[in-house]
């Protein structure tokens, strides 16, 4: 079975621009969850969606949106840049989006905002 | 809400040496507790889990982790590492009914021959 992709794995970007991530889970999986991973905030939880909706979301701005398909893929958006946005950016899918289930993680899309 | 810390930012150990990365949580409420480990370029993969029961838990690679409620506490164990386990160590909580991780700061395992 193939594991949770992301696309793409790397972007530039500059200030104020709009950034759109895409987040394909595991096949059978319909819990998809966004996390921010920087060197100096470490990993943050950014949303979590379940059946196309936003179940819970993280202490981010505005800025940062989601949204999931009916197919459950998902994509987060990011509008009006800043600098700090640079980070990896991670995708997890679970099977239902209990606590217990375990979340299975993507390589990341690495975001660079100049 | 949840904190984790993770005392050590990293632990140098030799390969076959024992290795024990410390992680303590802060909660009101029940949690779930989680070991993931991230190599260099990867998304997280998850190590061990506990969810209830036997206060020890065993998971991938040889991996350990025991859960002591009165410390706190939940901290990873493995008999003999190898160089192979280099790689950055994250603990996690996560509050009951919720599907949320609340991550620690990660501990960088350094294994050298």
């Amino acid at each position: 079975k193939a594991g949770v992709t992301q696309t793409p794995r790397y972007l530039i970007k500059t200030r104020g621009q709009q950034v759109t991530l895409s987040c394909s889970p595991i096949s059978g999986h319909r819990s998809v969850s966004w996390y921010q991973q920087t060197p100096g905030q470490g990993l943050q939880f950014l949303f979590e969606y379940f059946s196309e909706t936003q179940r819970n979301k993280g202490n981010f701005p505005g800025r940062f949106s989601g949204r999931q398909f009916s197919n459950s893929r998902s994509e987060m958006n990011v509008s009006t840049l800043e600098l700090g946005d640079s980070a990896l950016y991670l995708c997890a899918s679970s099977i239902a989006g209990a606590s217990t289930d375990t979340q299975y993680f993507g390589p990341g899309t690495r975001l660079t905002v100049l | 809400a949840q904190s984790v810390t993770q005392l050590d930012s990293q632990v140098p150990v030799f390969e076959e040496a024992p290795v024990e990365l410390r992680c303590n949580y802060s909660s009101s409420v029940s949690v779930y507790l989680f070991w993931y480990v991230q190599y260099p370029n990867q998304g997280l993969q998850l190590l061990l889990k506990y969810l209830s029961g036997s206060t020890l838990v065993k998971g991938i690679n040889g991996f350990e982790a025991e859960f002591n409620k009165s410390q706190t506490s939940f901290h990873l164990r493995k008999p003999s590492v190898h160089i192979s386990d280099t790689a950055e160590y994250f603990c996690a909580v996560s509050e009951v009914g919720f599907q949320k991780l609340v991550f620690g700061t990660g501990t960088r395992l350094l294994v050298s021959p």
